[in-house]
């Protein structure tokens, strides 16, 4: 099973700022099958990002993903109010297909 | 727009079972298959399994083997998720999601990912 681990854990950051959020596979994941999910509470995961670095339709140019092998970043250039949530890889490689344990960006 | 609606909150005792239903819309059913996700209170997604709504083939998470079925009703364009022999840990909102997979012949590139989800499904297991 790949493990994906995500860090940090828990951002506290102000609206406006730069955030990046790594995820670490355990093995090799293909960059086509790594995606990005937001969560707020109350709600469903929404999709964000697809292929590593492909942006779901509707969301806006300031959230960018990277990265290959191992190693994949969500970047969100400047936050905005509605950006506080839990943001969540997740892998559909080999299965069973996993989620990491997602990281909080909290307001400061 | 593409829609998926779940059945609503159940409350199980356990050793109980639970089906959850998932009714898709706007778009043709059995182009995508569906998944199972589950996230229990104050924790992080997990997924549960896939089932193909062309053929019924199902991939299941290892944990969940022989305790799950999935199926489909594709007149109703509705997936169902049933869980049996409920433990209190089950205790979950429980996501049915659209399995987005695409493979492009002309450039030998495939993509996949979970692109419409539902709004969950509570389900309590309590004595």
């Amino acid at each position: 099973e790949i493990v994906l681990t995500q860090s940090p854990g828990t951002l506290s950051l102000s609206p406006g700022e730069r955030v990046t959020l790594s995820c670490r596979a355990s093995q090799y994941v293909s960059s086509n099958f790594l995606t990005w999910y937001q969560q707020k509470p109350g709600q469903a995961p929404r999709l964000l990002i697809y292929g590593a670095s492909t942006r779901a339709t509707g969301i806006p140019d300031r959230f960018s993903g990277s990265g290959s092998g191992t190693d994949f970043t969500l970047t969100i250039s400047r936050l905005e109010p509605e950006d506080f949530a839990v943001y969540y890889c997740q892998h559909c490689d080999i299965s069973p297909w996993t989620f990491g344990p997602g990281t909080t960006v909290q307001m400061k | 727009q593409v829609q998926l609606v779940q059945s609503g909150a159940e409350v199980k005792r356990p050793g109980a079972s639970v089906k959850v239903s998932c009714k898709a819309s706007d778009y043709n059913f059995t182009s995508y298959g569906i998944n199972w996700v589950r996230q229990a209170p104050g924790q992080g997604l997990e997924w549960m399994g896939w089932i193909s709504t062309n053929y019924g083939d199902t991939n299941f998470a290892q944990k969940f083997q022989g305790r799950v079925t999935m199926t489909t009703d594709t007149s109703k364009s509705t997936a169902y998720m049933e869980l049996r022999s409920l433990r209190p840990d089950d205790t979950a909102v429980y996501y049915c999601a659209r399995d987005h997979y695409h493979y492009d012949s002309s450039s030998y590139s495939q993509t996949h990912y979970f692109d419409y989800w539902g709004q969950g499904t509570h389900v309590t297991v309590s004595s």
